[in-house]
């Protein structure tokens, strides 16, 4: 079945660098690739999404790129901000494409 | 519109007990996952319901069942609880566009099992 690796574990950044995590995944047929945001006490929520079908995604601060060649795909935060600390999840669907199958996280702390 | 909604927000129970959670999905969605949170191991996928029926299964041991109705609410069981089950139970919904879309979590049922 599908497995998602995810590094860092941990990434810790000062406020206004950049941070990048990575993910890789097993299974080709995949074709959706969520990321999560976590923050303490609090339900994921999708932060941005992106299909096979298209190799880079932005949305403000935030990007996601794909390479369906190499089973990976990366979450991109730019100008980070103390409220970018979190735990953020990527993800991809199984085969059978009902569910996700999810990285084991990264922390990542921003301080000021 | 309202969220997902799970129910209750905490538990504890004793080893040997069994337990069951519910999850009210967001209205019109038809599809309902559950997944177990545990420190250091992510997000590990139970199963999906569409329709009543459970298309999808993870690899969980058999004590973990589940169900849902035709309003799409769905309920998980666990049964003779061990302590190793204690863990964030979250429930998502998704609606009808399809397996590649946004699933939308609810706020989970935190499990004690003492």
């Amino acid at each position: 079945g599908e497995n998602v690796e995810q590094h860092p574990s941990t990434l810790s950044v000062q406020e206004g660098d950049s941070a990048v995590i990575k993910c890789t995944y097993s299974d080709s047929a995949s074709n959706y690739f969520p990321w999560y945001k976590q923050e303490l006490g609090k339900r994921p929520q999708l932060i941005i999404d992106i299909r096979s079908n298209v190799g880079e995604k932005k949305d403000q601060r935030i990007a996601v790129t794909l390479n369906k060649t190499a089973k990976h795909f990366s979450l991109h935060i730019t100008e980070t901000q103390p409220e970018d600390s979190a735990v953020y999840f990527c993800a991809a669907n199984d085969q059978a494409g009902t569910a996700l199958i999810f990285g084991k996280g990264t922390t990542l702390s921003v301080s000021s | 519109k309202a969220g997902v909604t799970q129910t209750p927000r905490y538990l504890i129970k004793t080893r040997g007990q069994q337990v069951t959670l519910s999850c009210s999905p967001i209205s019109g969605h038809r599809s309902v996952s559950w997944y177990q949170q545990t420190p250091g191991q992510g997000l590990q996928f139970l199963f999906e319901y569409f329709s009543e029926t459970q298309r999808n299964k993870g690899n969980f041991p058999g004590r973990f069942s589940g169900r849902q109705f035709s309003n799409s609410r769905s309920e998980m069981n666990v049964s003779t609880l061990e302590l190793g089950d204690s863990a964030l139970y979250l429930c998502a919904s998704r609606g009808t566009g399809g397996s590649n879309t946004e699933a939308f979590f609810g706020q989970g049922t935190r499990l004690t099992v003492v």
